[in-house]
Formats: C-alpha cells, sequence, structure tokens
C-alpha cells in the first residue's frame, strides 16, 4: 500500500464548476501538507501548503486537512479552463529532519469552456 | 526572482551509458532534492543535499548518485542506464531544510528517455 493515495481521474468539469481533489495517507506522522499543479512539460507549482488541521484559503483555492480521517482536500471554485492540469497532493513527516516529500500520483483536470 | 533551472531539457542515451543532469536552485536556496516522475509510480524521491551533504536517500539503486557545489548548484549522475530509468527527473530547491516553512520549488525537469 502507498503511503500517499490519489485518484488518478481523469476529472472533467465544465466551466465555473466547484472542483474537489482528494488525497489519503496512511502515515499519522504527516503534518505538513502542500499541493502542487503541473501542466503539461513543466514542473510541478506549488498551490499551498499548510502545517496544520483545518481550513486554508487562498483564492478561488480551498485547502482543507483532517488529521483524525487522514484526509486532504484541495478545493476549486469558480473553475477555468486555464485550471486543466494535473494536481499533485504532497506531505512530510515532521520527525524526518530534512525535506523528504511523499506525493500521490496526481489527479488529472480538465474544465470544458 | 529566477526559478529552478534544470539542464538540458531533453536527453535521449542507450542502455548502460551514463549520464549527468544538472541543477541551479532558487538564488539563495540551499536544500536540493531530486525527484524522479514516471506515469505509474509518480513522484519519487532519490536524495537531498544542503550544504553539500546528502541529507536523505530514497530507495535507489547505487547508480543514482548526486553532488552538490558550494554555490548550492547540484549535479545527479546515472550510471549503466536500463530502460527502466526513463522518466523525468526533477529537481527541487528550498531555502531551509526539515521546518514547517520550507516547501520545494521544481524545476521543469529533464527528460530522459534510455533506448
Amino acid at each position: 500500500q502507498k503511503e500517499v493515495e490519489q485518484d488518478p481521474g481523469p476529472l472533467s468539469v465544465p466551466e465555473g464548476a466547484i472542483v474537489s481533489l482528494n488525497c489519503t495517507y496512511s502515515n499519522s506522522a504527516f503534518q505538513y501538507f502542500m499541493w502542487y499543479r503541473q501542466y503539461s512539460r513543466k514542473g510541478p507549482e506549488l498551490l499551498m501548503y499548510t502545517y496544520s488541521s483545518g481550513n486554508k484559503e487562498d483564492g478561488r483555492f480551498t485547502a482543507q486537512v483532517d488529521k483524525s480521517s487522514k484526509y486532504i482536500s484541495l478545493f476549486i471554485r469558480d473553475s477555468q479552463p486555464s485550471d486543466s492540469a494535473t494536481y499533485l497532493c504532497a506531505m512530510r513527516n515532521v520527525r524526518n529532519t530534512g525535506n523528504q516529500f511523499y506525493f500521490g500520483t496526481g489527479t488529472s483536470l480538465t474544465v470544458i469552456p | 526572482k529566477a526559478g529552478v533551472t534544470q539542464t538540458p531539457r531533453y536527453l535521449i542515451k542507450t542502455r548502460g551509458q551514463q549520464v549527468t543532469l544538472s541543477c541551479s536552485p532558487i538564488s539563495g536556496h540551499r536544500s536540493v532534492s531530486w525527484y524522479q516522475q514516471t506515469p505509474g509510480q509518480g513522484l519519487q524521491f532519490l536524495f537531498e543535499y544542503f550544504s553539500e551533504t546528502q541529507r536523505n536517500k530514497g530507495n535507489f539503486p547505487g547508480r543514482f548518485s548526486g553532488r552538490q557545489f558550494s554555490n548550492s548548484r547540484s549535479e545527479m549522475n546515472v550510471s549503466t542506464l536500463e530502460l527502466g530509468d526513463s522518466a523525468l527527473y526533477l529537481c527541487a530547491s528550498s531555502p531551509l531544510i526539515g521546518t514547517a516553512n520550507s516547501p520545494l520549488h521544481f524545476g521543469n525537469g529533464t527528460r530522459l528517455t534510455v533506448t
């Protein structure tokens, strides 16, 4: 079993829809969470990061962490065609003194105009 | 501020050859990590360097090695290439190591194809 599980999709939504992307994890020592967006032929781009349970909002994006359920989500409001990309969740074990992160395999999102 | 720069962008090599990939981190960033990305496995951690010292290593064979220079630039080397080494190799930098405020900033990767 992988430490981080993410539904690969693909996910296809109409422009303006609310998108929900999710990851589950098995290691309770994971306490630092990030979401990345990756366009084709590009490297992952950091969208959001959080170090605690609860919600964090940044523009149209909201990251949600539920440590009791070992479940994290990324919500995209008013989705745009430019949001079409692969979304990766990532997390770090705070007991690790380094910067090794564990990634989900990514969810492919297409926003249809 | 310039982002993480990786060279070359594309490489085609033959089985048995070796290859060296280069990474220049964001100015001021002292930690450099390397990841391998494949469609089936996603991003897998290779190793991490901070202040010219390898701090962490993932579960990859010894054919994969790296180093970091005093200016924080890093190189990754793969010897005796195998077909399964075909992947996107991503370099990421961060200002610090092991703290909550050290997210990774990625370059656009080097696409390696082994034939």
